[in-house]
């Protein structure tokens, strides 16, 4: 139980271009989402709380008309990067939590994204 | 920011042999939760300590929280192969279960 599905899992794209990456929970239902960013041998940076049907929250210094939330379902969150630029270019994972408090969240895949 | 650090940074060791990696952290925590990561992969959840507990196992892995040292370790025993991996620590504060990643140990596990 408790699969979370991120998808697509690679896009190569110009610069310029805006770019959708989906996450669903396929067999629970989550109020809330996180998105994280990562770099080649990095940790995980988070970058925003998505809560579902209120406008996400993000973390100090993550541009939130640059990278648009939206959480429209109870299992179903979007990132969008838009107008992205090479410096966009990294590994995009989402995560979803179970409502109740001391749960563990649920990872996807991650996405690569690489901006030509 | 990441709240926690972690040691060693990377580990290598051989197939059958304990791996022992230290989490530590800055603030007072709700609970404390190990992940494991594949290469270009998404995170697995590997256990979650509550703030009042003190260790916990499960199969192979054995964690253990001292919230005075705000500090805990995973431990692998007889490790495989399958075991390489990145290994991250996240720390629990807030009622909405943000988590802040430390910056993870690379294990390798040589047959």
């Amino acid at each position: 139980g408790a699969v979370v599905s991120q998808h697509p899992s690679r896009v190569i794209c110009k610069s310029g271009t805006s770019v959708k990456i989906e996450c669903r929970s396929l067999d629970f239902q989550a109020t809330t989402m996180f998105w994280y960013r990562q770099f080649p041998k990095q940790s995980l940076m988070l970058m925003a709380t998505s809560n579902e049907g209120s406008k996400a929250t993000y973390e100090q210094g993550v541009e939130k008309d640059k990278f648009l939330i939206n959480h429209a379902s109870l299992t179903l969150s979007t990132l969008t990067v838009t107008s992205a630029h090479p410096e966009d270019s990294s590994f995009y994972i989402c995560s979803a939590r179970l409502k109740t408090s001391n749960q563990p969240q649920h990872f996807g895949d991650g996405t690569r994204l690489s901006i030509l | 920011s990441q709240q926690g650090e972690e040691d060693p940074q990377a580990l290598s060791i051989q197939e059958g042999e304990n791996a022992t990696m230290n989490c530590s952290y800055k603030t007072s925590i709700n609970n404390l939760q190990w992940y494991r990561q594949n290469s270009g992969r998404g995170l697995v959840h590997l256990i979650l300590i509550r703030s009042n507990e003190r260790e916990k196992h499960s199969g192979r892995l054995r964690v253990t929280l001292d919230t005075s040292k705000k500090s805990s370790s995973l431990l692998i025993t007889a490790s495989r192969a399958a075991d390489t991996a990145s290994y991250f620590c996240a720390t629990a504060t807030d009622s909405w279960g943000k988590l802040q990643f430390g910056a993870g140990t690379q294990v390798v596990v040589t047959p």
